[in-house]
């Protein structure tokens, strides 16, 4: 079973549209990591926030953590062609390792 | 380097081969991990060093799968006698400090293909 439920699987969105990845875990996790992906790339980092109800932006993406309601999410304003890709976000397992726990990925595609 | 380097980019293999996959963290970076990454599906956690220490590997997914991290900086995943569901894109990520709550930064990868 995935512990770290995402949604929407995909997206696609007019340009200058605003939207929301959200992900979910019925399990206790820690902290949200959110990467981005190319086919064929590895995990470009956006952003990483540490602390429940924190809340963090950069350019048009903000990020949101409720670790009590074990809610993150992820918020494009004005959509762009370039935020078209994979997004995926993450979550520490807890412990000495530091290892994430990732969701299965949103693709995102911008229609111009 | 400027960023986390893997080698090769990409490597078929015919079913029972050895394959050997390199990773060269960000110089510096004391932690290490390994991911696999199933098509459609997101990473998954293989196994991690602190400096040379291999401190966990409990998501390797069978004896057949060995990493090692020798003097603390670059890293090779072995996978012995190669199974097709051993196929994913294989992802090594750095991050600069020992256990705490770091950026990983990961490389571009090493796509696995079994024949």
């Amino acid at each position: 079973s995935q512990e770290l439920e995402q949604s929407p699987q995909s997206l696609i969105v007019q340009e200058g549209k605003n939207l929301t990845i959200n992900c979910t875990s019925s399990k206790t996790l820690y902290g949200l990591y959110w990467y981005k992906q190319k086919y064929g790339e590895g995990l470009i980092f956006l952003m990483m926030l540490q602390k429940g109800g924190e809340e963090k932006s950069h350019e048009k993406i903000t990020a949101k953590l409720d670790e009590k309601k074990q809610q993150r999410s992820l918020h494009i304003t004005a959509s762009q062609p370039s935020h078209a890709g994979i997004y995926l976000c993450g979550a520490d397992a807890g412990g000495a390792t530091n290892k994430l726990i990732f969701g299965t990925g949103t693709l995102l595609a911008v229609q111009p | 380097g400027a960023g986390v380097s893997q080698s090769p980019r990409y490597k078929v293999a015919k079913r029972g081969q050895d394959v050997a996959l390199r990773c060269d963290p960000i110089s510096g970076h004391v932690s290490l991990f390994w991911y696999q990454q199933a098509l459609g599906q997101g990473p998954e956690f293989l196994t991690y060093f602190q400096n040379e220490a291999q401190l966990d590997k409990s998501g390797l997914p069978s004896d057949r799968f060995f990493a090692e991290r020798p003097e603390g900086s670059v890293s090779t995943l072995k996978i012995q006698r190669t199974q097709q569901e051993d196929s994913a894109v294989y992802l090594c990520a750095s991050s600069l400090g020992g256990g705490g709550k770091t950026t990983q930064y990961f490389g571009p990868g090493t796509r696995l293909t079994v024949l």
